[in-house]
């Protein structure tokens, strides 16, 4: 019951920025956006996450629209190492103290020297 | 971030027997404890919630007689795989979140194959 939308796969030249969209058009007015990323055989490796503002960390950048139905991570400068599934989430309340993170299928970006 | 550590990395074990995987939160009191599981070219699935010192809460179709989980301190849980069969074979990974803390981290995850 994931409640985003991403594209299957992605292409990126190294040092390029790359710019991953997520369409979550059903998200309620409390519920934040995570994305995180899995290299393969990995575990899921936290990269960002926001409400309604932009954000920016060491690792990307989150660009959230004003309606809050989609937002872009942006990687400014893509390295070889950033090749990864990347997945979007909306985190849900689950009850009393406690949320969860589901996972979609993500989007492959792959990063070509 | 938290570091997160989960043993053991693999296990190859036989039909019916049981395999324990521990998930450890190694500088992060996890409040709330996650276990997912993910099979080949599939994302991950979260299989139960659970917060220390309770019962885990388990999602829909995931058979709380079958996948034991114990989170008995703020370090610590446990998947127990009873009676494991092939179909169990996946890649199980630990999450961990404290109280009031807005991010999750993963374990590195254990890659389970039953022969």
């Amino acid at each position: 019951d994931a409640k985003t939308t991403q594209p299957p796969s992605m292409d990126c030249a190294e040092g390029r920025a790359a710019n991953l969209p997520c369409n979550h058009s059903t998200i309620s007015g409390n519920e934040y956006v995570y994305w995180y990323r899995q290299i393969h055989s990995q575990g899921p490796q936290y990269i960002i996450h926001g409400l309604k503002n932009n954000e920016t960390n060491e690792m990307a950048s989150l660009i959230i629209t004003e309606d809050r139905k989609s937002s872009t991570l942006i990687l400014p400068h893509a390295t070889l190492r950033d090749t990864a599934v990347y997945y979007c989430i909306v985190r849900i309340y689950s009850g009393g103290s406690n949320y969860k993170l589901t996972f979609g299928k993500g989007t492959l970006l792959t990063v070509n020297p | 971030g938290a570091v997160v550590s989960q043993h053991p990395s693999w296990v190859i074990c036989k039909s019916g027997t049981s395999v324990k995987i521990e998930c450890r939160s190694l500088d992060f009191q996890a409040t709330t404890m996650f276990w997912y599981r993910q099979f080949p070219k599939q994302s991950l699935m979260l299989m139960a919630t659970s917060n220390e010192g309770s019962k885990a809460t388990y999602e829909q179709g995931v058979e709380k007689d079958k996948f034991l989980i114990n989170h008995a301190s703020l370090t610590l849980s446990t998947l127990t795989v009873t009676s494991a069969h092939p179909e169990d074979s996946s890649f199980y990974i630990c999450s961990v979140r404290t109280s009031g803390n807005w991010e999750q981290f993963f374990g590195p995850g254990t890659r389970l194959t039953v022969l």
